[in-house]
């Protein structure tokens, strides 16, 4: 149980384009999904955190305008990387929370490679 | 302010070695949640351990074992008679109770050599 897609995979995009990547909880329903970014040979950083149904919060430093996150049901948000860069590329991984989980329950899904040409 | 520092970045040793990753933490709430993580080169993260913290038992999963200790805000994960595929990057992380996020150490890349 307990398990997080995301879609794609992997995707490589034309500079100026946008990129939209899905995270689905498979098995359970989840309030909140996290939508973390990861540089090569970098740590995980947390962009931004959406709830079913409401706004993200994003982390300070993460333009929102440009990571739009929308949560529409309680299996999937998704993440658009609008008008995609280089510097944009990087591999982004979301995780999920399950209705009356605690804090620190998260489920990973298995990541997205972005690159941007 | 929550802050997981793993020092070392890069670790080598040969094969059935026993190698332990350090991990310490800071954190101003008494009601907390550690983790480790793998993140083999495939990059999905492989959740490995959580603890929380009014459990100072140590713990032992096969050839893995933790000992978290509070006096110094430590939780050192150990690889006894480490294997290949145990090379990845690990994480320790903390998250604090009521709140969302997980923080994440800059990880230790580990490598074991044939």
């Amino acid at each position: 149980g307990a398990v997080v897609s995301q879609h794609p995979s992997r995707v490589i995009c034309k500079s100026g384009t946008s990129v939209k990547i899905e995270c689905r909880s498979l098995d359970f329903q989840a309030t909140t999904m996290f939508w973390y970014r990861q540089f090569p040979k970098q740590s995980l950083m947390l962009m931004a955190t959406s709830n079913e149904g409401s706004k993200a919060t994003y982390e300070q430093g993460v333009e929102k305008d440009k990571f739009l996150i929308n949560h529409a049901s309680l299996t999937l948000s998704t993440l658009t990387v609008t008008s995609a860069h280089p510097e944009d590329s990087s591999f982004y991984i979301c995780s999920a929370r399950a209705l009356a989980m605690t804090s620190d329950t998260q489920y990973f899904g298995p990541g997205t490679r972005l690159t941007v040409l | 302010a929550q802050k997981v520092t793993q020092a070392q970045t890069e670790i080598s040793v040969v094969e059935k070695e026993d190698v332990t990753l350090d991990c310490v933490y800071e954190t101003r709430d008494t009601t907390y949640y550690l983790f480790w993580y793998k993140q083999p080169p495939s990059g999905e993260l492989v959740f490995l351990i959580r603890r929380n913290s009014f459990d100072e038992q140590n713990e032992i999963s096969g050839r893995y074992s933790w000992n978290f200790q509070k006096s110094t805000s430590s939780f050192n994960f150990t690889i006894t008679a480490s294997q290949v595929v145990d090379s990845a990057v690990y994480f320790c992380a903390l998250s604090e109770e009521g709140d969302d996020k997980i923080i994440f150490g800059k990880g230790t890349r580990l490598h074991i050599l044939p």
